[in-house]
């Protein structure tokens, strides 16, 4: 089964400064996509990044980028220049595109805070 | 940009009462999904529908029923509410690509 696990439950950050948010899955499947997407206080889930398994260059969103090592099974988010609007729930999310019905597999969510 | 609109964005049910969740996804998109999030719990799948057939299921309780319309809105059907279904429930759709977009979710409670 697939499985998607962020160890971080909580962390904080400093605004203006850089932040690593980490996720790893479990997946016999080589084609797949995974996603991290933020959840504000208002709970609307807003897409952040998204990047597809065939593809070796990390995906790049404006601040926020990641940095996936496919071998490893690890997909991270860094957040630059963190502005107190990032705080938020943020949940990894994988698709196995192999099921046919392409439905989300979350992660348990890592809740950031940014100082000001 | 039109978005997946949901309804009600509220509801307050007693316990053994039915709840019926309505989704109208984006126009064009013919795949719906269910997640149910419960308090501090990342979403959790519970139904899916393609062309108006269901797809896939996950968790999903037997007192939950949920189909897909000919205008491809989908309605999420939950008799003998319990306590344990109090959750924020999510509809989301896709089309083509693989990125779902997500509705502002409708906020469950059950006292």
């Amino acid at each position: 089964a697939q499985t998607v696990t962020q160890s971080q439950p909580e962390m904080s950050v400093q605004e203006a400064e850089t932040v690593t948010l980490s996720c790893t899955y479990d997946t016999s499947e080589s084609n797949y996509y995974l996603f991290w997407y933020k959840q504000p206080p208002s709970r609307q889930m807003i897409l952040v990044i998204r990047q597809e398994a065939y593809k070796q260059q990390n995906a790049t969103e404006n601040r926020f980028s990641v940095n996936f090592q496919k071998a490893a099974k690890s997909f991270s988010l860094k957040i630059s220049d963190s502005q107190l609007g990032d705080t938020a729930m943020y949940f990894c999310a994988f698709i196995d595109t192999t099921s046919g019905t392409y439905k989300y597999i979350f992660g348990t969510g890592t809740r950031l805070k940014v100082l000001a | 940009a039109a978005g997946v609109i949901q309804s009600p964005r509220h509801l307050i049910k007693e316990k053994r009462e039915t709840a019926t969740l309505k989704c109208y996804p984006i126009p064009r998109h013919d795949t719906v999904y269910w997640y149910q999030q419960g308090p501090g719990q990342d979403p959790q799948f519970l139904i899916s529908f393609y062309e108006k057939m269901q797809s896939d299921k996950g968790s999903i309780p037997d007192r939950f029923s949920a189909q897909q319309f000919s205008d491809y809105h989908s309605e999420l059907n939950m008799s003998s509410l319990e306590l344990g279904d109090s959750a924020l429930y999510f509809c989301a759709s896709r089309r083509g690509n693989n990125e779902q977009f997500f509705g502002p979710g409708t906020r469950l409670t059950v006292l």
